[in-house]
């Protein structure tokens, strides 16, 4: 079974800087995509930026950046110019496709809460 | 832009009480699903609904919940007897634009709190 870990409950960092978020995972598949999703307080998760694991290069969107280390089994996230509208709860997640039927559930980190500080 | 819809946002209930929770999944869509998260907790998968039939289950959906989507249009989620650990965030997600790439992204809506008391 997949499992994904986020070892980082809470994080803060000052607007403007930059802070990368942890998540490693354990899995057998050997392709399979990677996600981190937002879900700002109240809101529903949105997704910030996803991996697929036959991609060498890091996935990249705007200010928002990984770091998918495959061999060792790490997704870790980066965000630059921190903004205070990125305050929210981040979750890392695993899925696996599949041919013809979807793909296999999400499988969710316990999530991270980045608190950005003006 | 579309998005995924729920109702009711907040539900208090008794112990024992049936509850519904209505989602409307983006309208091209092909899949279902629907996710909790017990307060502190991670967000656990609990079904997927595809071609008008669960597709997969979790251990945690058990003979207490059921989904349906009866007109095309709504996707609901009713647990019969509510247990007080039932009480969580209970997410519905859709994906899977007909024609489209394959991306894995799921569409999430805001979550629909229930309280069992």
């Amino acid at each position: 079974a997949q499992t994904v870990t986020q070892s980082q409950p809470e994080m803060s960092v000052q607007e403007a800087e930059t802070v990368t978020l942890s998540c490693t995972y354990d899995t057998s598949e050997s392709n399979y995509y990677l996600f981190w999703y937002k879900q700002p307080p109240s809101r529903q998760m949105i997704l910030v930026i996803r991996q697929e694991a036959y991609k060498q290069q890091n996935a990249t969107e705007n200010r928002f950046s990984v770091n998918f280390q495959k061999a060792a089994k790490s997704f870790s996230l980066k965000i630059s110019d921190s903004q205070l509208g990125d305050t929210a709860m981040y979750f890392c997640a695993f899925m696996s496709p599949r041919r013809n039927s979807g793909n296999t559930p999400l499988v969710f980190g316990k999530g991270t809460r980045l608190s950005v500080i003006a | 832009e579309p998005e995924v819809t729920q109702t009711p946002s907040h539900q208090v209930t008794q112990m024992g009480q049936e509850v519904i929770l209505r989602c409307v999944p983006i309208s091209n869509h092909l899949y279902f699903y629907w996710y909790r998260q017990i307060l502190g907790q991670k967000v656990e998968f609990l079904v997927s609904f595809y071609n008008n039939e669960i597709s997969e289950k979790s251990e945690i959906f058990d003979d207490q919940f059921s989904v349906e989507r009866p007109d095309g249009s709504n996707f609901t989620l009713k647990i019969r007897s509510t247990k007080l650990e039932d009480s969580a965030m209970y997410f519905c997600a859709s994906s899977g634009a007909s024609g489209t790439i394959n991306t894995g992204e799921l569409f999430f809506g805001e979550g629909s709190r229930l309280t069992v008391l």
